[in-house]
């Protein structure tokens, strides 16, 4: 199917475990984004890719890893969960990065217990 | 001051009104503006984008910049139900490296019938 897609949807963790969220877009485009949402913080930028093999830092990357070896793909990776990282991740791609916009996948709902 | 600002609300409104959501930027160089809904439980949709100076409008929605006073707005004539949501302002600011939207916080939105 054409789009973003996340997965999983759903995922519970423990403290401590290594967890990865998938990522993946149809479209080609350059320019893919992790963002968390947690209430009363609203959308956080996790991490950034312009392309493949580029990726930046954004608003709150501590305690998360990223790659992007090919265009359509960009795994968010918590080396060590915490509680604190019990959130909605959401990733989102765009062609042409900020200046038109972003469409989102439908998000994963991760708890760290 | 935060980069994007919106009232929180809830802002409620009855059905068949109009609803009138405002966000203030501090970048002064800001070049794109964006409106997402974002259903409870659910992954922001973009609903409208703008440009330049001016109103831009898509159905029953109408979108206004003005970046003079740094502040864009977006109202929803004949509010329905449907409609409740809440709604997330995005600015990709000139000096955003590596070209990111950044959001506000979201005005939540409560159409009554």
């Amino acid at each position: 199917d054409a789009g973003i897609t996340q997965s999983p949807r759903y995922k519970i963790t423990e403290t401590g475990r290594q967890v990865t969220l998938m990522c993946h877009q149809t479209w080609s485009h350059s320019y893919m984004f992790w963002y968390r949402q947690d209430l009363g913080h609203g959308l956080r930028l996790i991490y950034y890719s312009a392309a493949a093999d580029i990726t930046d830092k954004g608003e709150v990357p501590d305690g998360y890893v990223v790659s992007r070896s090919k265009t359509e793909n960009f795994p968010l990776t918590l080396e060590s969960a915490t509680r604190s990282q019990t959130s909605v991740y959401f990733c989102a791609s765009s062609a042409r990065g900020g200046r038109n916009g972003y469409t989102f996948g439908s998000g994963t709902r991760l708890t760290v217990v | 001051q935060k980069e994007v600002e919106q009232n929180s609300g809830p802002l409620s409104v009855p059905e068949g009104a109009i609803a009138s959501l405002n966000c203030t930027y501090s970048d002064r160089g800001s070049q794109s503006f964006f409106w997402y809904r974002q259903y409870s439980g659910k992954s922001p949709e973009l609903i409208m984008s703008i440009y330049s100076n001016g109103d831009k409008e898509d159905g029953r929605f109408t979108a206004q910049l003005n970046k003079a006073s740094q502040y864009v707005s977006l109202l929803i004539r004949d509010s329905q139900p449907s409609d409740s949501a809440t709604y997330l302002c995005a600015v990709n600011p000139l000096v955003a490296a590596g070209n990111k939207l950044t959001f506000g916080g979201g005005t939540r939105v409560l159409v009554k019938p």
